[in-house]
């Protein structure tokens, strides 16, 4: 079962306009990690967050986490048609190896 | 560093036949995992090595599924007989540490006719 569910499953855009896409999860967790996956390319690691940290950002991405919510977003500001790609969550449970992925959110992004 | 390197990138084969399919992790790298990604179960962790020596295999769906590391720089997943619903892309990944970002691979896609 996947411990990670994206919300929305997809989400189209204009370039130019911020995307946020959010991640619900089921049990606690050690970190917190997204990746952005290319159409039949492999997962690129994006951004990594611990459970004790409550926002992260990176160039244009921004993302926080609820661990009282169990849940996390994922922001993209200034959007790219580049950026058009699906994203996925996935959850460490005790820092070890073992991430679960959610299903992911597919963005495209129009010029 | 070519990052982690999957072979073949696309198989197509017949019920019942054997599939092997590759992965080179990247250099210095301990861990290695095999995720199996579907349009109806997502991407699912099917097992995972640590310093050649698999560490949690229960991701794997049936005794069909095996997975071997012999050496640092190679493993190898291999589905016999292979099945139709074995159809997926599969990716290997690896990381030099526990926890933390893994690197992925380009994939094998495979179809099983």
């Amino acid at each position: 079962s996947q411990q990670g569910e994206e919300d929305p499953q997809a989400l189209s855009i204009q370039e130019g306009e911020n995307a946020t896409m959010n991640c619900s999860y089921k049990t606690s967790i050690n970190n917190l990690q997204w990746y952005r996956q290319n159409s039949g390319r492999g997962l690129v690691h994006l951004i990594l967050i611990r459970s004790n940290e409550r926002e992260k950002h990176s160039g244009r991405l921004r993302v926080t986490l609820d661990t009282s919510k169990k849940s996390s977003s994922l922001l993209i500001t200034a959007s790219r048609a580049a950026d058009t790609a699906s994203y996925f969550c996935a959850t460490d449970k005790n820092a070890g190896n073992m991430l679960t992925f959610g299903g992911g959110t597919r963005l495209m992004v129009k010029p | 560093d070519a990052g982690v390197i999957q072979s073949p990138r696309h198989e197509v084969t017949e019920m019942g036949q054997e599939v092997t399919l590759r992965c080179k992790p990247i250099s210095g790298h301990d861990y290695l995992f095999w995720y199996r990604q579907t349009m109806m179960r997502g991407l699912e962790l099917l097992i995972y090595f640590n310093n050649n020596v698999p560490i949690d295999d229960s991701g794997m769906p049936e005794d069909r599924f095996s997975a071997k590391m012999p050496n640092a720089s190679f493993s190898t997943l291999k589905i016999q007989p292979s099945e139709p619903r074995d159809s997926a892309v599969y990716f290997c990944a690896s990381n030099p540490i526990g926890g933390g970002e893994q690197f992925f691979g380009p994939g094998t896609r495979l179809t099983v006719l």
